[in-house]
């Protein structure tokens, strides 16, 4: 069965840091991938998306990330984190059109 | 356009209590979808429809039940509420007879508590 794992529950980045975000999937296929970010107390908007073609994708809010099938992943990276991006991240493989999600990493940035 | 709304936004309910949640999207979308999320668990899809009078079970549908009347409107129902069900529910919409890869557009939530 396909299958997403998000590995990271939380993690903390400096204001104006780096940021990766961990993605891995279970899949025969190709996959197509999603991330979605999650304020608080808001439904889920689509960042980015990958289904074919170059495999750097670029997102919403300055966010791209990386397809790499020799490492089944699909992680998130943002080069200068800002505030408003503390938020819940989901990363997302879709199955027979519908979508199995991972169970979401939750950022929180620091002054 | 409002895209997707839920009705509503909280909800406390009473263990056996029955209620109805209301998905509504106005971008004229075949497929919608229920899904729940829950603490650790991210989200799980509970029952979802690929256009009007057609319904299908997804990963967690116990305790669950359906409705698409109406190409706009997708109608979840607990007929006997249970702690267990808990949880923030959304409603998604996408317009995808036949495609892959299309984004799923997502409501704001309903709050359920169930003591």
């Amino acid at each position: 069965a396909q299958s997403v794992t998000q590995p990271d529950i939380h993690i903390t980045v400096s204001e104006g840091a780096s940021l990766e975000l961990r993605c891995n999937y279970s899949y025969g296929a190709t996959p197509y991938l999603f991330w979605y970010v999650q304020s608080p107390g808001q439904g889920l908007q689509l960042l980015l998306k990958y289904f074919s073609g170059d495999t750097l994708v670029q997102g919403i809010k300055g966010f791209e990330a990386e397809f790499k099938r020799s490492q089944s992943s699909f992680n998130l990276r943002k080069p200068s984190v800002h505030w408003s991006d503390a938020a819940e991240y989901f990363c997302a493989v879709e199955s027979f059109q519908k979508l199995v999600f991972g169970t979401g990493t939750r950022l929180l940035v620091s002054p | 356009n409002a895209g997707v709304t839920q009705t509503p936004k909280f909800r406390v309910l009473k263990t056996g209590q029955s209620m109805t949640l209301l998905c509504a999207q106005d971008m004229n979308h075949e497929y919608m979808y229920w899904y729940r999320q829950d603490p650790g668990m991210g989200l799980r899809l509970i029952h979802y429809s690929v256009g009007e009078g057609t319904t299908a079970k997804g990963e967690v549908p116990d305790g669950y039940n359906v409705s698409r009347l109406k190409k706009q409107n997708f109608l979840l129902g607990l007929e006997s509420a249970a702690p267990s069900q808990t949880s923030v529910y959304f409603c998604a919409s996408s317009h995808n007879p036949g495609r892959v890869g299309v984004e799923q557009y997502f409501g704001p939530g309903t709050r359920l508590t169930v003591t």
